[in-house]
């Protein structure tokens, strides 16, 4: 158990739907990280969050955002669904944006009908 | 965008035998780490190397990393079914930007 807890787990949702994922990092982390791992794209890093502050942007789209709250947990919505955005929904934490590992969720499987 | 690029993508190998991963990567890094991930699973820390170290060993992991051909190599050695499973690497570029990974090198290990 990594102590990152992601919810939902599963979810199945039509096409031009909006969810909400949610994370929990590790107790004591301030990083928080999400990424999308599909067949064909690999792990692509969506965005970084650290003590509430965004801090990295990566390969995420306009439909989607995401925040970290005073209690640090992160939510990464996902608006307008295609398709394409089934996938599985990584959150990650660390202590610090450098120089530390990071610690998975189990991911949420997002399936787009 | 990718930042590692894992080699090979696929490995099939005997219980007992040790296995090679290849990392490279394109920018200066801070760190590089190895993770693995079992299927469908969330990713789990196998072991981080600074870019001023070129060897480290965790168990039967030894990590290389030569930064003057922005390169990494994970061994595994003496594997077993148990290490079936995705291995990637990852970077975490100087400027403390976030941890960007490769797409993976699949390991199979058979008994």
């Amino acid at each position: 158990d990594s102590g990152v807890t992601q919810t939902p787990k599963h979810l199945i949702t039509a096409t031009g739907q909006r969810v909400t994922l949610r994370c929990s990092p590790r107790s004591g982390d301030l990083s928080v990280y999400w990424y999308q791992q599909s067949l064909d794209q690999g792990l692509q890093f969506l965005i970084q969050y650290y003590n509430g502050e965004e801090r990295a942007k990566g390969n995420i789209l306009e439909r989607f955002s995401a925040q970290q709250f005073p209690d640090l947990h992160s939510e990464l919505n996902l608006s307008s669904l295609e398709l394409g955005d089934s996938a599985l929904y990584f959150c990650a934490s660390s202590s610090s944006p450098v120089d530390t590992e990071a610690f998975f969720g189990q991911g949420t499987r997002l399936t787009v009908v | 965008s990718q930042q590692g690029e894992e080699d090979p993508q696929a490995l099939s190998i005997q219980e007992g035998e040790n296995a090679t991963m290849n990392c490279s990567y394109k920018t200066s890094i801070n760190n590089l780490q190895w993770y693995r991930q079992n299927s469908g699973r969330g990713l789990v820390h196998l072991i981080l190397i600074r870019s001023n170290e070129r060897e480290k060993h965790s168990g039967r992991l030894r990590v290389t990393l030569d930064t003057s051909k922005k390169s990494s190599s994970l061994l595994i050695t003496a594997s077993r079914a148990a290490d079936t499973a995705s291995y990637f690497c990852a970077t975490l570029g100087q400027a403390g930007t976030a941890l960007i990974f490769g797409k993976g090198t699949t390991l199979s290990v058979s008994s």
